[in-house]
């Protein structure tokens, strides 16, 4: 069964937190692995491809551990414009690609 | 420029009547999908489309009918719509990766549908 599971949160969270949020799949042979980022009533936009080796982006580092299946996304020195749905998406493979999307964890950044 | 544009942004219809959203990418993609979020924001594929041929076909009622006349358009026909269809359909695109499957998608801004 395709599953990709997330903590829904929310995470609240105040200015210049760091904060980390994990997602686990469920199909071992799952060969890319991204987090997108999805605004109150916007599209899901991407954040990050997620690597083997691991990759960081600004503030945002994301690490991707095969053997236990899950994939993280840390958040350092959170801003305000960082409050949003972070959404988990893993590709289950073939040629054509069948990208499974997590329900998301919603993140909070206060004042 | 938009990349990946939806119409209606928002569709108010009655129980019972047929309705479409149209999809257009000028990306340059050769693959186009239809999602779906419901009122708990998960988001799930309908139907995907590598260059007009229908790839990925979910399990999704035969009351929804996609169309693609051509590699950047993907429409979504409904008939029949239940209070249950409403939601937010998402088209999106993409550029096939080869068998690593890496596909990035584009998202369009979204249809929110009601069916009341």
């Amino acid at each position: 069964r395709k599953e990709v599971e997330q903590d829904p949160g929310p995470f609240n969270v105040p200015e210049g937190a760091t904060v980390a949020f994990n997602c686990t799949y469920s199909n071992s042979a799952s060969q890319s692995f991204f987090w997108y980022r999805q605004d109150c009533r916007k599209e899901p936009k991407l954040l990050m491809s997620v690597y083997s080796s691991g990759n960081e982006d600004g503030r945002f580092t994301a690490q991707l551990n095969r053997a236990s299946q899950y994939i993280s996304l840390l958040i350092r020195d959170s801003k305000l414009s960082d409050s949003a749905t972070y959404l988990c998406v893993v590709n289950y493979g073939g040629s054509q690609g069948n990208l499974i999307f997590g329900k998301g964890t919603k993140l909070s950044v206060k004042p | 420029d938009t990349a990946v544009s939806q119409t209606p942004k928002y569709l108010v219809t009655q129980m019972g009547n047929d309705k479409s959203i149209k999809c257009e990418q000028n990306l340059g993609h050769d693959t186009m999908y239809w999602y779906k979020q419901d009122s708990k924001k998960f988001l799930k594929i309908m139907f995907s489309y590598n260059n007009k041929e229908l790839i990925i076909n979910e399990t999704v009622p035969n009351r929804f009918s996609p169309k693609s006349p051509d590699k950047a358009h993907l429409n979504l026909h409904i008939n029949s719509l239940e209070l249950g269809d409403s939601a937010v359909y998402f088209c999106a695109s993409s550029q096939h990766q080869g068998n690593s499957g890496a596909n990035v998608l584009t998202f369009g801004a979204g249809s929110r549908l009601t069916v009341l």
